[in-house]
């Protein structure tokens, strides 16, 4: 399978705790892109990068998350100290080219923070 | 701000019955707009992309359609196998590269 691979599927967490996800974005797609999506609600962008920069950050996105994208193949997005509020399903996608291409999303990452 | 707009948010038709999905926006500057599909549990699967008003896709039973301030999703005699969410969003050109979505239209079509 050639898709976004995003792991792990589910994460259920103790409130407080850190947790990081992975996504392996398709082959040679220089763009990769975070979003959140609660329930009955639109996928939430959280963060872009193209190859290992990262170049756009919602000014709603808490200190406590962060991620990286080494070397502009896989990334990582870290949670810190998670809190209820951070239950959603995480959603990574990535996009090829110039201007405005579609991008192609993973599966998710469900995260339930007990 | 940039706003986009979903109608309606649920939608029951018959096997056959074809009806019209809509997404209203406000952007500045419009680069593109997408079309997908989301099953539950699933990430959304991208359909169309539009660029401009007046410009249409076709996949299927699905056409999209765009103007200058809203897109629609046609969908001719649709087949139970197309219930879905089904997602619109826009990039726009003060926005990056980050797509802005609606709350979606939950479609589900009975035999």
């Amino acid at each position: 399978d050639t898709g976004v691979s995003q792991n792990p599927r589910h994460k259920i967490t103790k409130r407080g705790q850190n947790v990081t996800f992975r996504c392996d974005p398709i082959s040679e797609h220089n763009r990769l892109y975070w979003y959140r999506q609660t329930l009955g609600q639109g996928p939430e962008f959280l963060t872009y990068f193209q190859n290992e920069a990262q170049l756009e950050k919602s000014r709603l996105l808490s200190d406590r998350f962060s991620a990286e994208r080494p070397k502009g193949s896989f990334s990582t997005l870290e949670i810190q100290r998670t809190e209820q509020g951070d239950s959603a399903m995480y959603l990574c996608a990535s996009s090829v080219g110039q201007g405005a291409t579609e991008a192609f999303f993973g599966q998710g990452t469900r995260l339930t923070v007990v | 701000e940039d706003q986009v707009t979903q109608s309606p948010e649920a939608l029951r038709l018959q096997e056959g019955e074809s009806s019209s999905l809509n997404c209203s926006y406000t952007v500045s500057g419009l680069r593109g707009l997408f079309w997908y599909r989301q099953d539950p549990g699933k990430g959304p699967e991208f359909l169309f992309t539009l660029y401009s008003a007046g410009e249409e896709k076709e996949k299927e039973r699905l056409k999209a359609t765009l103007t200058k301030k809203e897109s629609f999703l046609h969908i001719t005699a649709p087949k139970p196998e197309d219930s879905a969410t089904y997602l619109c969003a826009v990039q726009a050109g003060n926005s990056g590269y980050a797509l802005n979505f609606g709350k979606g239209t939950s479609l589900l079509v009975t035999p």
